[in-house]
């Protein structure tokens, strides 16, 4: 089946600092979305992506859609506390799923 | 802002006994899905349900489960026969469209734990 590969599997970063993550699989995806999930919580949507190349901001936080629609990152540009969490990439392939493939997450831990 | 409610937020219930785990989903969506989490693991997508049936389902959601939207708000999963491998963050979604225009909304969460 399809498989997302989420990397970093965590990161551990000072306040203020510039954060990126990535998702990439074998597989063409039409959609890309980032959560965020807080524990003990639903995954929170932060930003959705449908078209390949499309750059996309929310605040601090940026994504982008890969040419390839294999891959996309997440930014997250002077990271505060609050930003601690684990971020998840989803995906929904080609051929009229409509389930979202979930990444395995990265962890974020930041220190103040 | 709306939001999906799930009840329980907590379940504790004994190997071979019978779940249902309940979600009010936002009230003008027309798509509901369930999805879990194992602890430390990535969400894995068990149905889709749309129109009063299921539209898409994974291997996961096997005899053992089972989905209904009893009424014009509640869209409910039961777990037949838990098993301990069941015990998992059980995630109620919705969106307004098939393509999820504006990403899928979820609950918080109902914690299953078999023992």
């Amino acid at each position: 089946g399809q498989q997302l590969n989420q990397s970093p599997q965590s990161m551990f970063i000072q306040e203020g600092e510039d954060v990126s993550m990535n998702c990439t699989s074998s597989s063409i995806f039409n959609t890309w979305l980032w959560y965020k999930q807080d524990p003990g919580e639903g995954p929170v949507l932060l930003i959705a992506l449908y078209k390949a190349g499309e750059l996309t901001s929310n605040g601090r936080l940026t994504a982008q859609f890969g040419i390839t629609r294999k891959d996309s990152f997440l930014n997250i540009s002077a990271s505060i506390p609050s930003d601690v969490g684990i971020y998840f990439c989803a995906g929904r392939t080609q051929g009229g799923s409509e389930k979202l493939v979930f990444g395995k997450g990265t962890k974020l831990t930041v220190n103040p | 802002e709306p939001e999906v409610t799930q009840t329980p937020s907590h379940q504790v219930t004994q190997m071979g006994q019978e779940v249902i785990l309940r979600c009010v989903p936002i009230s003008n969506h027309l798509y509901f899905y369930w999805y879990r989490q194992i602890l430390g693991q990535k969400v894995e997508f068990l149905v889709s349900f749309y129109n009063n049936e299921i539209s898409e389902k994974s291997e996961i959601f096997d005899d053992q489960f089972s989905v209904e939207r009893p009424d014009g708000s509640n869209f409910t999963l039961k777990i037949r026969s838990t098993k301990l491998e069941d015990s998992a963050m059980y995630f109620c979604a919705s969106s307004l469209d098939r393509e999820s225009t504006y990403g899928y909304t979820f609950g918080s969460g109902t914690r299953l734990t078999v023992v």
